[in-house]
């Protein structure tokens, strides 16, 4: 089965620098990867997912990459916020989602003022 | 939490007792999932069901049950051999059948054994 490795585990980043989330999968056959955000007491929130005929998407601060040849893929936050601050999940799923979707561990992301 | 009522917030478990988990949707999605979340842990897939009257089992399902008698619900059974049952456990939805399926999750249950 598919097996999504997260890294890192903390990141500590200074109010508006940016911050970057790396996975990376094992089944070549995934062909979507969604990112989730997690706030404390809440359940996952979808922020941006990519598919695997795109190689980068962007939405205002959040960007993400995709190296199908690497199976690796990376979450991009500028100009970081103390609202960004939470714990991110990436994920991959090889029947895009259908099937549920195999998740990281998750980045705790801590936005210092 | 798009639609999407888990109750409730906080279960407390006796050893040996079955819980049942309640997950309601009105976002008029086909599919609906059930995973649970470890402190420190990715969440790992249950259950999922992708119409009515059918499921599947996800990575561990061992010890849990689920039915999906109506579209909008999809109830997950914890029994009393689920040996490590305390666990934020989360219900999800997606629309079934296009190529990409986003999952939207409810805020979760999450479950003590005393």
């Amino acid at each position: 089965g598919e097996n999504v490795e997260q890294h890192p585990s903390t990141l500590s980043v200074q109010e508006g620098d940016s911050a970057v989330i790396k996975c990376t999968y094992s089944d070549s056959a995934s062909n979507y990867f969604p990112w989730y955000k997690q706030e404390l007491g809440k359940g996952p929130q979808l922020i941006i997912d990519i598919r695997s005929n795109v190689g980068e998407k962007k939405d205002q601060r959040i960007a993400v990459t995709l190296n199908k040849t690497a199976k690796h893929f990376s979450l991009h936050i500028t100009e970081t916020q103390p609202e960004d601050s939470a714990v991110y999940f990436c994920a991959a799923s090889e029947g895009g989602g259908a099937d549920g979707l195999t998740f990281g561990k998750g980045t705790h992301l801590i936005i210092q003022p | 939490d798009g639609g999407i009522t888990q109750s409730p917030k906080y279960l407390f478990r006796k050893e040996g007792q079955n819980v049942t988990l309640s997950c309601e949707q009105n976002l008029n999605h086909d599919a609906m999932y059930w995973y649970r979340q470890d402190p420190g842990q990715g969440l790992r897939l249950i259950y999922y069901s992708q119409i009515v009257n059918d499921f599947q089992k996800g990575d561990i399902a061992e010890g849990y049950s689920v039915s999906r008698e109506k579209k909008e619900s999809f109830p997950l059974t914890v029994t009393s051999a689920q040996k490590n049952p305390t666990a934020l456990n989360l219900c999800a939805s997606s629309i079934f059948g296009t190529d990409y399926n986003e999952q939207f999750f409810g805020p979760g249950t999450r479950l003590t054994v005393l």
